[in-house]
C-alpha cells in the first residue's frame, strides 16, 4: 500500500495549458504539503494544508492553486503553464502534532515545452 | 526562521570507505533535524531524525548522525559505503517545540558518488 501517492508521475505539456496533479495519503495525517524541486535538486515548500485549511502559501504565482477536498487529498492545479514551471513536484504529509516527520510521494515530473 | 547549509554539493568516495556529509543549521529556537535520501528518479525517504535525547542518532542502511548544539551541526556518517548508497542526501530542519504545519526547510543537497 502506497502511503502518499501522486498522479501522474510524468506530465509533458505545452506552454499556456492548464494541468493538475493529484495527491492522496492513507496515513491518517492531518497535514499535507506541496514542494517543488528544481533542476538543481533544490526543494522549496509551496503550500501546506492542515485539516483542509491553507496554512502556508509561499511566494508562488497565483497560477498555482491548491485544493484540498478532504484531509486525505491535496491537489495542485496550474494555469497558463510556463517554461519555468518545469520541475518535479512532491506531495508530502505529516501529523501536525509532535515532530512533524514528513512522508513524501514519489514525485510528479512536469515538463513544459 | 531556520536555514540549513550543506557544505558540499558533491562528495566522491571509494566503495567500502567511510563518508561524512556535513550539515549546519541556523535557528533561534530549538530544532528538530532530519536527513532524507533521494535515490535517482525517486521520492525522498527518511534516513534518520533528531528530536531530543541522545545526540547520536542511528538510522537506516547503517547511517548515523550526531547533533552538536554548540557547533549547530548535524553531520551524517557511514563507516563503509556501498555502490547502492549513490544518491542525493538532504539535511532538513524544523524549528519549534512541536506541532504546526510549517513543514521542513531543506538544505541544497549533497550528491554522494560511490566509486568502485
Amino acid at each position: 500500500d502506497t502511503a502518499v501517492s501522486q498522479t501522474p508521475k510524468y506530465l509533458v505539456t505545452q506552454m499556456g495549458n492548464d494541468k493538475s496533479i493529484k495527491c492522496e495519503q492513507n496515513l491518517g495525517h492531518d497535514t499535507m504539503y506541496w514542494y517543488k524541486q528544481d533542476s538543481k535538486k533544490f526543494l522549496k515548500i509551496m503550500f501546506s494544508y492542515n485539516n483542509k485549511e491553507l496554512i502556508i502559501n509561499e511566494t508562488v504565482p497565483n497560477r498555482f492553486s491548491p485544493k484540498s477536498p478532504d484531509k486525505a487529498h491535496l491537489n495542485l492545479h496550474i494555469n497558463s503553464l510556463e517554461l519555468g514551471d518545469s520541475a518535479v513536484y512532491f506531495c508530502a504529509s505529516s501529523q501536525a502534532s509532535g515532530a512533524n516527520v514528513l512522508t513524501f510521494g514519489a514525485g510528479s515530473r512536469l515538463t513544459v515545452l | 526562521a531556520q536555514s540549513v547549509t550543506q557544505l558540499d554539493s558533491q562528495v566522491p568516495v571509494f566503495e567500502e570507505a567511510p563518508v561524512e556529509l556535513r550539515c549546519n543549521y541556523s535557528s533561534s529556537v530549538s530544532v528538530y533535524l532530519f536527513w532524507y535520501v533521494q535515490y535517482p528518479n525517486q521520492g525522498l525517504q527518511l534516513l534518520l531524525k533528531y528530536l531530543s535525547g541522545s545526540t547520536l542518532v542511528k538510522g537506516i542502511n547503517g547511517f548515523e548522525a550526531e547533533f552538536n548544539k554548540s557547533q549547530t551541526s548535524f553531520h551524517l556518517r557511514k563507516p563503509s559505503v556501498h555502490i547502492s548508497d549513490t544518491a542525493e542526501y538532504f539535511c532538513a530542519v524544523r524549528g519549534g517545540s512541536g506541532g504546526g504545519a510549517d513543514g521542513l526547510t531543506f538544505g541544497k543537497g549533497t550528491h554522494l558518488i560511490i566509486q568502485p
